[in-house]
């Protein structure tokens, strides 16, 4: 399948500060990037979708200006936790969608694991 | 009603026996389907993906689909133990966004 990079595998960071999480299509053109957010033992969480070149599409109670999604090329997406807080402490996927000949399977990065201090 | 439900589990099977996961869904205009395997604390991997109605087969994986009944389900023949894991069931209505349910544990004992 196609491999999408996700990156930091895992984060700690200070209450207040800002986070960016990376994921990159190495071998397709990602044109859809879908941000996942998965609590333990719960299962994942669209967060938002975003589409190369245009603004997100967040999903019902996910905060647009807290989580900062950029997807400015067809390789990379990115999503910043602004002013993290304790409750923010997640496990967060990315999953890109394109054309890679495999129809519309989305294939998911590694995950980053937040903890907030 | 959830958009996709997922028989509870844990489920719990011997090695080299089958494990059967079932997953049901509310949109009848999904066209793709998805199973995913999930490690604790790492990523899904999908293992599965179905189109049409029917079966298919990969290896000792076997998904069923059947559209009528809003039916999805995996078939995982002579269990091994590193098939321990939770494994979700995603449905697709659009390119690749995925609803999830939330997931089956599955224990395979050695």
């Amino acid at each position: 399948g196609a491999v999408v990079s996700q990156h930091p595998s895992w984060v700690i960071c200070k209450s207040g500060t800002s986070v960016k999480i990376e994921c990159r299509s190495l071998d397709f053109q990602a044109t859809t990037m879908f941000w996942y957010r998965q609590f333990p033992k719960q299962s994942l969480m669209l967060m938002a979708t975003s589409n190369e070149g245009s603004k997100a599409t967040y999903e019902q109670g996910v905060e647009k200006d807290k989580f900062l999604i950029n997807h400015a090329s067809l390789t990379l997406s990115t999503l910043t936790v602004t002013s993290a807080h304790p409750e923010d402490s997640s496990f967060y996927i990315c999953s890109g969608s394109g054309w890679a000949g495999m129809g519309t399977e989305a294939f998911f990065g590694q995950g980053t694991r937040l903890t907030v201090v | 009603q959830k958009e996709v439900e997922q028989n509870s589990g844990p489920l719990s099977v011997p090695e080299g026996a089958i494990a059967s996961l079932n997953c049901t869904y509310s949109d009848r205009v999904s066209q793709s389907f998805f199973w995913y395997r999930q490690y604790s604390g790492k990523s899904p991997e999908l293992i599965m993906s179905i189109y049409s109605n029917g079966d298919k087969e990969d290896g000792r994986f076997t998904a069923q689909l059947n559209k009528a009944s809003q039916y999805v389900s995996l078939l995982i023949r002579d269990s091994q133990p590193s098939d321990s894991a939770t494994y979700l069931c995603a449905v697709n209505t659009n390119a690749g966004k995925s609803t999830f349910g939330d997931g089956t544990t599955l224990t395979v004992k050695p």
